[in-house]
């Protein structure tokens, strides 16, 4: 079956840094994204990753290794703002994305 | 702002009531979307729309009745639901075959069913 894993809640201070870890299984694979959704409102996309490696955006950066159906995504320097879900989604072999249940980053001064 | 507008953001009715939801989207693409987002679950793919046909229904009860008059609007019909339909409805918009597979989100409708 397809399956995503990603921890339900996390907790960290501003100014720190917070990895978000995600691993997945689907039928065929097309990339992996990570998208944030503050309370109330619409998931809004952050990164996408399909080859193996890190990629860095400003403070977030989001790492895929295909061989071990692993993700992460790194978040620097927390501020406030910071706080929300972080959601994956991998993208399957019919270009549909698999979601995890998503993850709630909790910032505490 | 991601160019895609959900209406109504709030919605509560009964189980006999008929409703609609509406999305547009204004970023020219071709593939919209349907999801159920329920708290603590991954989101819920119900319905796919590639240019304007249907080319994927999860196994939603006939209760949701979608329609994609064009490639840039999408309904929801919703007639006899139940308490348990209550949920975030969230519309995504994609350009198939472009040189991205990112989905972009309206701000969704959160629907109360008593």
């Amino acid at each position: 079956g397809q399956n995503i894993d990603q921890p339900t809640e996390m907790t960290a201070t501003e100014g720190a840094i917070v990895q978000i870890n995600c691993t997945y299984q689907t039928s065929g694979f097309n990339g992996l994204f990570w998208y944030q959704q503050h309370a109330g409102e619409a998931p809004t996309f952050l990164s996408y990753n399909v080859l193996d490696g890190l990629e860095e955006k400003g403070r977030f950066s989001s790492f895929l290794s295909r061989s071990k159906g692993y993700s992460y995504l790194l978040l620097k320097e927390l501020q406030m703002k910071d706080s929300a879900s972080y959601l994956c989604a991998a993208m399957d072999s019919n270009y549909q994305l698999i979601w995890g249940a998503g993850t709630k980053l909790i910032i505490k001064p | 702002e991601t160019g895609v507008t959900q209406t109504p953001r709030h919605l509560v009715m009964g189980m006999t009531n008929k409703k609609s939801l509406k999305c547009e989207q204004h970023l020219g693409h071709n593939a919209m979307y349907w999801y159920k987002q329920s708290a603590k679950k991954p989101l819920e793919l119900m319905f796919v729309y590639n240019f304007k046909e249907q080319t994927e229904n999860n196994s939603v009860p006939s209760r949701f009745s979608p329609e994609c008059p064009n490639s840039s609007h999408l309904f929801l019909h919703l007639h006899t639901l139940q308490p348990e339909d209550s949920a975030l409805y969230l519309c995504a918009s994609r350009n198939s075959g472009g040189d991205t597979d990112t989905q972009y989100f309206g701000p969704g409708t959160r629907l109360t069913v008593l």
